[in-house]
């Protein structure tokens, strides 16, 4: 799985978008890009995956550029409640056959007031 | 809530001891994994049971085992515990059409 590389820490005022960046430079062609995230004590919470098309359900949206070496998930109307640690993940496979997870340190999302 | 539940949630357990933590996977989902997570660390991956089998194994020693049950619940027992693994072990359930939907965890504490 290749290695993704993210900023430790971002601030964002609530109600603002929130952009989190990833790199993954030595993605292959068959490997998603994975998002999870990680409010305080709790366990990890799926929020999206794509390929190479972007991607957008209920909680965020998903850019991956074209070369599919970055992505950026964005949280359009950041609240109080989306401060985590935001985790960026590459790995092979859809779904169930990508349980597998390799998550780095992440980014600590800080929202505020 | 994502249906994963694990116990206990807090346990406090002393070196050379053994502990066994128990998860309780969602409704129609057949793969459990198991992650340790340090303090200020990302989930380590442990490893992974697929109808009763052991599928896929992360960099952690034969101390830690496992046991998936034919209504794929599962159990992680850990041997001779040491200092080091304090942690919060995760459990995450997942089916061939769904992604991985994780428990609240177990805080062990090893003193």
């Amino acid at each position: 799985d290749a290695k993704t590389t993210q900023p430790p820490s971002m601030d964002c005022a609530e109600g603002r978008a929130a952009n989190l960046p990833c790199n993954h430079s030595t993605i292959s062609g068959n490997e998603y890009v994975y998002w999870y995230r990680q409010i305080h004590s709790q366990g990890p919470q799926y929020i999206i995956h794509g390929l190479k098309n972007n991607e957008t359900n209920e909680m965020a949206s998903l850019i991956i550029t074209e070369d599919r070496k970055s992505s950026t998930l964005i949280l359009p109307h950041a609240t109080l409640r989306d401060t985590a640690v935001y985790y960026c993940i590459s790995l092979l496979g859809n779904t169930g056959t990508a349980s597998k997870l390799t998550f780095g340190t992440g980014t600590r999302l800080q929202v505020t007031l | 809530e994502t249906g994963v539940t694990q116990s206990p949630t807090h346990l406090i357990k002393t070196r050379g001891q053994q502990v066994t933590l128990r998860c309780s996977s969602q409704s129609g989902h057949n793969t459990v994994s198991w992650y340790q997570q340090a303090l200020g660390q990302g989930p380590q991956f442990i490893f992974q049971y697929y109808r009763e089998e052991e599928n896929g194994r992360g960099n952690f020693p034969p101390r830690f085992s496992g046991l998936q049950f034919p209504n794929y619940s599962s159990e992680l027992n850990v041997n001779a515990l040491e200092l080091d693994d304090s942690a919060l072990y995760l459990c995450a359930s997942s089916s061939r059409v769904s992604e991985a939907f994780f428990g609240q965890g177990t805080r062990l504490t090893v003193v």
